[in-house]
């Protein structure tokens, strides 16, 4: 059975900074993974989208990585801004639908 | 339309009251899914259609959760004889790919259910 865990589970950081999120998956046989953002009271927004042939992903200020035979996966946020503070969730599809972490809190501080 | 919409936003019922919820998907997408999300977690896969059938329900918890696409496009989550534990927001989401693969997924807003 797929899990999959993303740490860390909640982070701080001041405006400006240049941040890491983690995202790790137990089963390697993977389609994609995607990341998502979550702001309070919401749906979820795509963020990038990485083919299991894929390495990486980048929009903007963030870039995606995707190792698959570690089972492994980071987001990297350049520059961060206040209006980044949300919710990213990291998820993989594979014999299942999208299977989701938990999250990563994070809040970018003025 | 130009996004999955998704009726109602807030439901709130009394514990063994029956409840549906409606998801109307983007346009032409084929695939559709439904998840539930408590507090602090992770959204949780419940049923996923490809067309009208649905292609994998082995996420429903049980048999009060039971969920339609007679069309192909509009579906409806149903959820019989409601217990406090089914409150939380159930979302749904979109594709517009076949296959195992599910492409990127567009989620709607969701609907949050409270059973009192």
């Amino acid at each position: 059975k797929q899990e999959v865990t993303q740490i860390p589970a909640a982070l701080s950081v001041p405006e400006g900074e240049n941040l890491v999120l983690n995202c790790s998956f137990t089963d390697s046989a993977i389609y994609n993974l995607q990341w998502f953002r979550q702001d309070p009271g919401k749906g979820l927004t795509s963020l990038l989208l990485i083919q299991s042939s894929q390495r990486e992903q980048t929009s903007g200020r963030l870039n995606a990585s995707l190792d698959k035979s570690s089972g492994r996966s980071t987001l990297y946020i350049a520059a961060s801004q206040p209006g980044d503070s949300a919710t990213y969730l990291c998820a993989v599809s594979g014999n299942t639908p999208l299977v989701f972490g938990k999250g990563t809190r994070l809040s970018v501080i003025a | 339309g130009a996004g999955v919409s998704q009726t109602p936003s807030n439901k709130v019922t009394e514990k063994g009251k029956y409840v549906e919820l409606r998801c109307d998907p983007i346009s032409g997408h084929t695939a559709l899914y439904w998840y539930r999300q408590s507090l602090g977690q992770g959204p949780e896969f419940l049923i996923y259609f490809q067309g009208t059938g649905a292609a994998d329900d082995s996420g429903l918890p049980n048999d009060r959760f039971f969920a339609v696409r007679p069309e192909g496009s509009v579906s409806t989550l149903k959820i019989q004889r409601t217990e406090r534990g089914d409150s939380a927001v159930y979302l749904c989401a979109s594709s517009s790919w076949t296959g195992s693969n599910t492409g990127e997924l567009f989620f709607g807003e969701g609907s949050r259910l409270t059973v009192l």
